[in-house]
């Protein structure tokens, strides 16, 4: 049992570069989301998709791109790298239910030098 | 204005005794959830309990129990038993109803509490 996995859960990446953040799920979840963690900010929404093919903003969205061709798969693009995106990155899913419990990947510690 | 409050940054508490995590929260809408997530050093966030607004009981998963009053729009975490690996950030969250498509939850910035032995 997986679950939902994140890669890579380590990055160093340098200003200006792009980087993708990979998110898998195997719960066939309709909904996941992009979450960033900073201190003294708590938990950020930065992107969420109720299903394959449909996005939407998040509080936190400028910067990033996220798609979601498959229902698994819900990578987290930085297009040009910033200082202020060094943050931890949090991908979560969960299904349509009375409860909406968002269940969370292990993170990916992101800097950018 | 801040929806979800976390007053208390840092707790201690002895080892095998109960400790509470306070966490208030704001929301005119009568349909909504609360939950509460633990996240140790090791950095997952881990699902703890949930609590809905029309629920006649508090919430318990085993040593976790959620004090539920609405008429104060608290919400805390009872930790009985603590152990040392509760140790831990605690984050409280809110979801409300007419959150829209998005369903998305509202957080708290969390208390971090040490168990000592």
């Amino acid at each position: 049992d997986a679950g939902i996995t994140q890669s890579p859960r380590y990055k160093i990446t340098e200003t200006g570069r792009q980087v993708t953040l990979m998110c898998h799920q195997t719960w066939s979840h309709s909904y996941m989301f992009w979450y960033r963690q900073d201190l003294g900010h708590g938990l950020r929404l930065i992107y969420y998709s109720a299903a394959a093919d449909i996005t939407d903003k998040g509080e936190v969205p400028d910067g990033y791109v996220v798609s979601r061709s498959k229902t698994e798969n819900f990578p987290l693009t930085l297009e040009s790298a910033t200082r202020s995106q060094t943050s931890v990155y949090f991908c979560a899913s969960k299904e349509r239910g009375p409860t909406d419990t968002q269940y969370f990947g292990p993170g990916t510690r992101l800097t950018v030098l | 204005a801040q929806k979800i409050t976390q007053t208390q940054p840092g707790m201690f508490v002895q080892e095998k005794e109960a400790v509470t995590l306070d966490c208030t929260y704001d929301t005119s809408d009568p349909s909504y959830g609360l939950f509460w997530y633990k996240q140790p050093s090791s950095g997952e966030m881990i699902f703890l309990i949930y609590q809905g607004s029309y629920d006649q009981q508090n919430a318990t998963e085993g040593r976790y129990s959620l004090n539920f009053q609405k008429a104060r729009k608290s919400a805390n975490l009872v930790i009985s038993a603590s152990q040392l690996g509760d140790s831990a950030m605690y984050f409280c969250a809110m979801r409300e109803a007419n959150a829209g498509n998005n369903r998305k939850l509202i957080w708290g910035l969390g208390t971090s509490l040490a168990v000592n032995p």
